[in-house]
């Protein structure tokens, strides 16, 4: 079956900290790697899509990177406004265009 | 403003009522889905469609119903049948492999 699993569940950092979120997934034929920001009471917003190991995106404090059994979220001094719930998800072959998602982190930045 | 709405923001349901939560997008997207998510857990897909008058279940159809009528338009049905039906539930539409989501509604079981 395939899954996706994030790690930490939390995340604790100071303004300014710099740290990874870590998305490790099972699939067979990974079509695509989706990275997603959520803040509290709001449908999820789209950050990145990756495809092949090796792969880098970047957005202002963040940069997600890409391997064959992961993929990591690094965040780059963040400051109070990246606190949020980070989403991974991945697109399999036998899921048509649907996503199968993991649980999230939720990350809290202090100022 | 090109974009997905979901509306109500708040429902509430009596036990053993239907009850119909609206998704509109203006994004010219084939595809849309729905979603529902509970603390703790990942988004579950429900049910998706990838054109117009065609639907596929998914992973946790029991319960629900949807109708794609027209392109713009995706809207789930909450039946008598979904024993536990309080969650967060959100809709997305997609232009090639990348989803989109609207801001959700919340429904709960009074």
């Amino acid at each position: 079956e395939d899954q996706v699993t994030q790690s930490p569940e939390a995340l604790r950092l100071q303004e300014g900290e710099s740290s990874s979120l870590n998305c490790s997934y099972t699939v067979s034929g990974l079509r695509g790697l989706f990275w997603y920001r959520q803040d509290p009471g709001k449908g999820p917003e789209f950050l990145f899509t990756l495809y092949s190991a090796g792969e880098e995106k970047e957005k202002e404090r963040l940069k997600a990177t890409l391997t064959k059994k992961e993929s990591f979220l690094h965040i780059t001094a963040p400051k109070p406004e990246d606190s949020a719930t980070y989403l991974c998800a991945v697109q399999a072959p036998e899921a048509g265009t649907a996503l199968i998602f993991g649980k999230g982190t939720t990350l809290s930045v202090s100022s | 403003d090109g974009g997905i709405t979901q509306s109500p923001k708040y429902l509430f349901r009596k036990e053993g009522q239907n009850v119909t939560l609206s998704c509109e997008q203006n994004l010219n997207h084939d595809a849309m889905y729905w979603y529902r998510q509970d603390p703790g857990q990942g988004l579950r897909l429900i049910y998706y469609s990838q054109i117009v008058n065609d639907f596929q279940k998914g992973d946790i159809a029991e319960g629900y119903s949807v109708s794609r009528e027209k392109k713009e338009s995706f809207p789930l049905t909450v039946t008598s049948a979904q024993k536990n039906p309080t969650a967060f539930y959100l809709c997305a539409s997609s232009v090639g492999d990348t989803q989109y989501f609207g801001p959700g509604t919340r429904l709960t079981v009074l």
